[in-house]
């Protein structure tokens, strides 16, 4: 099984709708998650963090349920300018290291 | 945020070579990491650079082929030696927030080795 596991779409949405990406993990000791959002011949950018009460910003919403070991990210009301590729991130702090292990990231493609 | 920059931002190289790709940041910065992102793929860790010692290498990377400095605070460097074609890909250099667990990109380098 795969450390951090996303399905790799791409999801086709038209504008306005809302989505929603999953993405669990294998370790029970990951400590931080994080959403990402890379474009095409970029580097990924920090989305949001993901706390174990649930966080929102604008339009986007990130829940975390440890007992199932899954990050979930919802965009409501979906832009032409979301398109991208969501990483979903988990950094485990096992034997004092900082491993941040990614996924292989989420396309979505919103369309006009 | 910490700003950083990397330099060159893209190569083209011929087998056999080395190519050494710098990572500058505008803040002093614990912890510094190098990236592999190849086409179509997610990011790879290579190693965690330490500062003022030996950097720390993921399991498949080894220093002989990606020597990694770090003689301070806010710089890096990863050496991409005796290249490949399979070593054509894009690195990345990424720091962790001071004050958190967040961690931020440059713009990464684009290295093709023909």
């Amino acid at each position: 099984r795969k450390e951090v596991e996303q399905d790799p779409g791409p999801f086709n949405v038209p504008e306005g709708a809302t989505v929603a990406f999953n993405c669990t993990y294998s370790n029970s000791a990951s400590q931080s998650f994080f959403w990402y959002r890379q474009d095409c011949r970029k580097e990924p950018k920090l989305l949001m963090s993901v706390y174990s009460s649930g966080n929102e910003d604008g339009r986007f919403t990130a829940q975390l349920n440890r007992a199932s070991q899954y990050i979930s990210l919802l965009i409501r009301d979906s832009k032409l300018s979301d398109s991208a590729t969501y990483l979903c991130v988990v950094n485990d702090r096992t034997s004092g290291t900082y491993k941040y292990i990614f996924g292989t990231g989420t396309r979505l493609k919103v369309l006009a | 945020s910490a700003v950083i920059s990397q330099k060159p931002s893209r190569d083209i190289c011929q087998r056999g070579t080395s190519l050494t790709i710098q990572c500058q940041v505008d803040s002093q910065v614990t912890m510094m990491f190098w990236y592999r992102q190849q086409p179509g793929q997610s990011l790879t860790l290579i190693a965690t650079a330490n500062q003022g010692s030996e950097a720390t290498y993921e399991s498949g990377f080894v220093i002989d082929k990606f020597p990694i400095s770090r003689p301070n605070l806010t710089f890096s460097t990863l050496t991409v030696s005796n290249m490949s074609p399979e070593d054509s890909s894009i690195y990345l250099c990424s720091v962790r927030g001071v004050s958190s667990y967040e961690q931020y990109f440059g713009p990464g380098t684009r290295l093709t080795v023909t």
